[in-house]
């Protein structure tokens, strides 16, 4: 248990669609970011959010944006959505901040998108 | 850029047999260096973890990884593995860039046979 939820853990959606995927991070997390884990792949960094704004980005187009809340809870948006987009999108939270603390990150259990 | 190499995709050992899973990054400075697994419904957790100073590391579930400069490796290792280990393992690296941004490796699936 890490105490980072995700959902919706399960969906399905068509080509072209928009998806709205959601985090809640651990007490006092300040700090979260998203992956996709591609099937038979690694996990690949999407971006990261520190104090509500996003401070680093992997290489993922503009049609991936996302939202972190006072609470420090955050969302996943995903527009014009592609069959490549089909993988398990997981959220990680840490304490650390926008630089790198040695804070241990923290992982939920993911939600899986299928785009048919 | 950083990059991770798990040569190995599939690894079956016996129950009781002793386990290496192999790690190489590719990043000019000292690296930050992780191994999580993930079980099948499960997220990511933690095994260890390497910062800096002893090379040999000690995490959780009796494992262990050396770090090996002159090799850029972080090899994962159990004594003896138990059938609950079997799951997905994965190694991954900071730059130290962004506080949460870790690049990780294609991941080795352990098969655990008794």
């Amino acid at each position: 248990e890490t105490g980072v939820t995700q959902s919706p853990t399960h969906l399905i959606k068509t080509r072209g669609q928009q998806v709205t995927l959601r985090c809640s991070s651990q007490s006092g997390h300040n700090t979260v970011s998203w992956y996709q884990q591609a099937l038979g792949q690694g996990p690949q960094f999407i971006f990261q959010y520190y104090r509500e704004e996003e401070n680093g980005r992997g290489n993922f187009p503009p049609r991936f944006s996302g939202l972190q809340f006072p609470n420090y809870s955050s969302e996943l948006n995903v527009n014009a959505l592609e069959l490549d987009d089909s993988a398990l999108y997981l959220c990680a939270s840490s304490s650390g901040g926008t630089g790198f603390s040695g804070n241990t990150i923290y992982f939920g259990e993911g939600s899986w998108l299928t785009v048919v | 850029a950083q990059s991770v190499t798990q040569p190995d995709i599939h690894i079956t050992v016996s129950e009781g047999a002793s386990l290496e899973l192999r790690c190489n990054y590719s990043y000019g400075a000292t690296p930050y260096l992780f191994w999580y697994v993930q079980s099948p419904g499960q997220g990511l957790q933690l095994l260890l973890k390497y910062f800096s100073g002893d090379t040999l590391v000690q995490g959780i579930k009796g494992f262990e990884a050396e770090f090996k400069r002159s090799q850029s490796s972080f090899n994962l290792r159990k004594p003896s593995v138990h059938w609950s280990d079997a799951a997905e393992y994965f190694c991954a690296v900071s730059s130290g860039e962004y506080g949460n941004k870790l690049v990780f490796g294609a991941g080795t699936i352990l098969r655990v046979k008794s």
